[in-house]
């Protein structure tokens, strides 16, 4: 079945303690992409990877990092958790760099940051 | 830059009724991607539709219907005879024609249908 799976899918966790949320696809989709979601502001992007070893910059990247060592894994990393980053985090791919394509989105990741 | 919005915030309907959920957005690009997308209270998004800029025909997918008006740069989701099933978060979406680093997304309406 073609998906994109993320991990954990429920997270409590402490100021200041790192931690990374999985995302792996099946689709060998070139392009994925990181979004958090929260109330009144929709979806707004992290970062995103247009193919292995490229990533750049969303709208919201401070206090996230990202790598793309392998085209199916594209792991968000949090250095140093804080409340403000408390939120439904989503992974997407897709395949090519075109807008046309429709973005295949994870099952979401809840994170709260005490 | 691109924005979309969403300006009803919650919409509630009683079971059967039509109802219209409204999306606006702002470019200056001439080719994009509008897209629906619906997210349960399971939490996952659902793709319902794409068109694209050159594309005003409306859609009709049975009891869903989309009204893409670039005159007024609006893309309208009707659902016919509501149903409590449709309970949902209705996220409206844009994308940039040729090589598009993200979808700019509207802020959702919170559609509830009650029986």
């Amino acid at each position: 079945e073609a998906q994109v799976t993320q991990n954990p899918r429920y997270l409590i966790t402490v100021t200041g303690k790192k931690l990374t949320v999985t995302c792996s696809q099946n689709m060998n989709h070139e392009y994925m992409s990181w979004y958090r979601q929260d109330p009144g502001l929709g979806l707004r992007q992290i970062y995103y990877s247009m193919n292995v070893e490229v990533t750049d910059k969303g709208d919201v990247p401070e206090g996230y990092k990202v790598s793309r060592k392998e085209k199916r894994n594209f792991p968000l990393i949090l250095e140093s958790p804080s409340p403000n980053q408390t939120s439904l985090y989503f992974c997407a791919s897709r395949t090519g760099q075109g807008g046309y394509n429709e973005q295949f989105f994870g099952p979401g990741t809840r994170l709260t940051v005490l | 830059a691109q924005k979309v919005t969403q300006a009803q915030t919650e919409i509630s309907v009683v079971e059967k009724e039509d109802v219209t959920l409204d999306c606006v957005y702002e470019t200056r690009d001439t080719t994009y991607y509008l897209f629906w997308y619906k997210q349960p209270p399971s939490g996952e998004l659902v793709f319902l539709i794409r068109r694209n800029s050159f594309d005003e025909q409306n859609e009709i997918s049975g009891r869903y219907s989309w009204n893409f008006q670039k005159s007024t740069s609006s893309f309208n989701f009707t659902i016919t005879a509501s149903q409590v099933v449709d309970s949902a978060v209705y996220f409206c979406a844009f994308s940039k024609g040729g090589s598009a680093r993200q979808l700019t997304f509207g802020s959702g309406t919170q559609l509830t249908v009650l029986p």
